[in-house]
């Protein structure tokens, strides 16, 4: 059973398209989180939700929305995509500190 | 602010030895959390190990442990017995306990190589 899952793993898509990404997890969770890895292999907080409520936003451009339909779900929807916007998109979900992954979605914008 | 050093880059270690990677951190938080993922080639973000701020005692788990120094704010990785696979990038991070906003500042990593 896999704990945080999130899809797709690989995204290849032209500028100025709009994606999502989607993360689940199955662990009771109340916090979830999206993390962005660069190609420098950084990786840097997006968001937070904490039980459906975004509590951390780290200035990221608006065309970014992530979405919790409920506390096991959050999703990232991404507008008018960039060349800068190309990385591995990581999902993860805590309760406390520690925090608990997903695979990554890699997303290559061309 | 929360800032996590890690001054390896890369590191060459042959199989069987012990390794250490290197974490400082700085922050001004009373209370903090440390941590240790794994990033194998395959991309996944696998959780090692943790140690609490006001834990009196390094955390272990298994061949990792935790060389806590709270008074020079590093929080070095020390693995065991290095096998082949674990060849992998390692990141060290922190996050401030901060019910219901946390989050984990990280390093910049430290890619590891086992030589056969």
């Amino acid at each position: 059973d896999t704990a945080v899952s999130q899809t797709p793993k690989y995204l290849v898509t032209q500028m100025g398209n709009d994606k999502s990404i989607k993360c689940e997890q199955n662990l009771g969770h109340d916090t979830m989180y999206w993390y962005k890895q660069d190609s420098k292999k950084f990786l840097k907080i997006m968001f937070s939700y904490n039980n459906k409520e975004l509590i951390i936003n780290e200035t990221v451009p608006n065309r970014f929305s992530p979405k919790s339909p409920d506390k096991a779900h959050l999703n990232l929807h991404i507008n008018s995509l960039e060349l800068g916007d190309s990385a591995v998109y990581f999902c993860a979900s805590s309760t406390g500190l520690k925090a608990f992954f997903g695979q990554g979605t890699r997303l290559t914008v061309v | 602010a929360q800032k996590i050093t890690q001054t390896q880059p890369g590191m060459f270690v042959q199989e069987k030895e012990a390794v250490t990677l290197d974490c400082t951190y700085d922050t001004s938080d009373p209370s903090y959390g440390l941590f240790w993922y794994k990033q194998p080639s395959s991309g996944e973000m696998i959780f090692l190990i943790y140690q609490g701020s006001y834990d009196q005692q390094n955390a272990t788990e298994g061949r990792y442990s935790l060389n806590f120094q709270k008074a020079r704010k590093s929080a070095n990785l020390v693995i065991s017995a290095s096998q082949l696979g674990d060849s992998a990038m390692y990141f060290c991070a922190m996050g401030r306990v901060n019910f219901g906003n946390e989050k984990l500042t990280f390093g910049t990593g430290t890619r590891l190589t086992i030589i056969p």
